[in-house]
């Protein structure tokens, strides 16, 4: 069964560093999504992006953060200077068309632990 | 304000024993209803959802959800727990202009035999 991939699944950085989450969405997928979740709170929506531009994203998607797909297969999630705050599980998604009644599939996550 | 609560943080059941997850949300219009279910180091997985319809809606492992207006709730159940259903259990919401889901804070379930 297809699934959503992501590298690492866990990464160290420290304060200031640039850091960038891979995500390898199913393959004949549209739409593709990354979430946060801080240790101990709620899963929250970043971003989401349709045909090589961002389609919604929150408030907490700010400056510091960009995406991107390089090529046919990568989705990634840039966080340009990272601060203790950052610290958290990145989940990525996708789905085969937008809007929330299209299910979105999840990968397993990436750490993000920001020293 | 707009919310989707699961007011049960831990639950612990005996293996065999039913099961009832909450879910409450507080919107103006009738959302979109989803639960996803996530064990140790895996992603979320999609147990169940409900768009429009039968508010009895049935899911994969076992599990059904059922949505009542009246209430703004949609609580999952499972008839019979079984240990591998130990994990965390999340209620999500979607809405028809928007491409994101909200998420409750979840509520992990731990099976003893």
């Amino acid at each position: 069964e297809p699934e959503v991939t992501q590298t690492p699944s866990h990464q160290v950085t420290q304060m200031g560093q640039e850091v960038i989450l891979r995500c390898v969405p199913i393959s004949n997928h549209l739409y593709f999504y990354w979430y946060r979740q801080i240790l101990g709170q709620k899963v929250e929506f970043l971003v989401s992006f349709y045909n090589n531009e961002i389609s919604e994203k929150s408030e907490i998607f700010d400056d510091q953060f960009s995406v991107e797909r390089p090529d046919g297969s990568n989705f990634t999630l840039k966080i340009r200077s990272t601060k203790l705050e950052d610290s958290a599980m990145y989940f990525c998604a996708s789905s085969f068309r937008g809007e929330t009644y299209n299910e979105q599939f999840f990968g397993p996550g990436t750490r993000l632990t920001v020293l | 304000a707009q919310s989707v609560t699961q007011p049960d943080i831990h639950i612990t059941v005996s293996e065999g024993a039913s099961l009832e997850l909450r879910c409450n949300y507080s919107y103006g219009a009738t959302p979109y209803l989803f639960w996803y279910v996530q064990s140790p180091g895996q992603g979320l997985q999609l147990l169940l959802k409900y768009f429009s319809g039968d508010t009895l809606v049935q899911g994969i492992k076992g599990f059904e959800a059922e949505f009542k207006r009246s209430q703004s709730s949609f609580n999952l159940r499972k008839p019979s727990v079984h240990w591998s259903d130990a994990a965390e259990y999340f209620c999500a919401v979607g809405f028809y202009n928007t491409d994101k889901l909200i998420f409750g804070t979840g509520t992990r379930l731990q099976v003893f035999p």
